[in-house]
């Protein structure tokens, strides 16, 4: 079964900066996706990006960016120029390719953004 | 269009009601999942539907928990008997084919 680990319970950072974020995962497939996605307040669950393990070329959307190193199965996001609007929950999630596989989530990063 | 909804938003049951949760998934998707989260967890997934069809309930507890996706209407989890336990956030998603989630509000369930 696959798992996904996200080591940072909780990080900071200052309006303006940049942070990143850590996930590693487990699995024994050559093909799936890696998500992140962002839980505010408001406990919606909003994506924020999306990876495909075929894809070399690192996704990104806007201020987000992911670094995906597939033989370490490492799947970081970065995010720069940070806003206030950017804290919340972080989760990292692994899905298998093939099918309407369910999501494995990783147990979130909590992002705080100082002013 | 309206997105994932989910009712209600927040539920109250005294341990040994039951607890009914709707979700409408958006239009066009035809496939559903339940998901928990319990506080400070990540969400662990429950069950996958399709239209009267349960497709993956390896995630569901054996006991107590349902689902169901009838061919009119939301899809509905319930949960016979509740137990302080149960009390989280659940939330549904729903897909067409492809990897693309949309996820509702989530209903918070508190047992007291």
């Amino acid at each position: 079964a696959q798992t996904v680990t996200q080591s940072q319970p909780e990080m900071s950072v200052q309006e303006a900066e940049t942070v990143t974020l850590s996930c590693t995962y487990d699995t024994s497939e050559s093909d799936y996706y890696l998500f992140w996605y962002k839980q505010p307040p408001s406990r919606q669950m909003i994506l924020v990006i999306r990876q495909e393990a075929y894809k070399q070329q690192n996704a990104t959307e806007n201020r987000f960016s992911v670094n995906f190193q597939k033989a370490a199965k490492s799947f970081s996001l970065k995010i720069s120029d940070s806003q206030l609007g950017d804290a919340a929950m972080y989760f990292c999630a692994y899905r298998s390719e093939g099918g309407n596989t369910p999501l494995v989530f990783g147990k979130g990063t909590r992002l705080s953004v100082i002013a | 269009n309206a997105g994932v909804m989910q009712n209600p938003r927040h539920l109250v049951r005294r341990r040994g009601q039951e607890a009914r949760l709707r979700c409408s998934p958006m239009k066009g998707h035809s496939h559903v999942y339940w998901y928990r989260q319990l506080p400070e967890e990540g969400l662990k997934f429950m069950v996958y539907l399709q239209k009267e069809n349960i497709i993956d309930e390896s995630g569901m507890p054996k006991e107590r928990f349902s689902a169901e996706f009838p061919k009119e209407g939301p899809s509905i989890l319930r949960i016979q008997q509740v137990v302080r336990g149960d009390s989280a956030a659940y939330f549904c998603a729903s897909s067409p084919m492809g990897p693309g989630y949309t996820f509702g509000s989530g209903t918070r369930l508190t047992v007291v």
